[in-house]
């Protein structure tokens, strides 16, 4: 089967950095994604990785390891505009077009 | 620029109804996938379409089913609608060789 496991809520004061992890189990892996989608919106991109080790932009980071399937989104200096669910989804077809997504990590980031 | 766009918005059918979504991708855009999304989970990939072919399918029934017309636009039809079918259906477009996915607004399907 294939699956990713996230916690499902998280909850940070604002200038503070949190660390969102997450598992996978799929049977293809091109790469591991996350997007971020507030209450009534729809999902944008934040970054993706396809080798291991981390990507920085700006205030969000994102790190993967391929041989332990895991990979998490780093968070900094939090303002209360990240309040969201955060997704991370695994690409696992050759086409960038085919994502497993997670359930998601409701991420609340308190004043 | 215009970013992916779908309509209806929201829609309301009854059990055993067929409905049809549309989904138009950004200019340039030649894949486009669409997504279901049930009220507190992620997205869940039903269809890829990539110029016009069929290039993956999730783990949906055969009431589901999509086509990619020659200016890349997309449609996501539905049959024998069922009470588990409401959900936020999202169409994302993507470049050749892009790694980000941008989704459009979504369609709000409720099924009575």
């Amino acid at each position: 089967g294939q699956s990713l496991e996230q916690p499902s809520e998280v909850t940070a004061v604002e200038g503070a950095i949190v660390q969102i992890n997450c598992t996978y189990q799929t049977s293809g892996f091109y790469g591991l994604s996350w997007y971020q989608q507030h209450d009534g919106g729809a999902p944008t991109f934040l970054s993706y990785n396809a080798l291991d080790g981390l990507e920085e932009t700006g205030r969000f980071s994102s790190f993967l390891s391929r041989s332990d399937s895991y990979g998490y989104l780093l968070l900094q200096e939090l303002q209360m505009k990240d309040s969201a669910s955060y997704f991370c989804a695994v690409r696992f077809g050759g086409s960038q077009g085919n994502l497993i997504f997670g359930k998601g990590t409701k991420l609340s980031v308190k004043p | 620029d215009a970013g992916v766009t779908q309509s209806p918005t929201h829609l309301i059918k009854t059990r055993g109804q067929h409905v049809t979504l549309r989904c138009s991708p950004i200019s340039g855009h030649k894949s486009v996938s669409w997504y279901q999304q049930v009220l507190g989970q992620g997205p869940q990939f039903i269809f890829q379409y990539y110029e016009k072919e069929e290039r993956g399918r999730g783990n949906f029934p055969d009431r589901f089913s999509a086509r990619q017309f020659p200016n890349y636009s997309s449609e996501l039809n539905v049959n024998a609608l069922l009470l588990g079918d409401s959900a936020l259906y999202l169409c994302a477009s993507s470049s050749r060789g892009g790694n980000e996915q941008f989704f459009g607004p979504g369609t709000r399907l409720t099924v009575l």
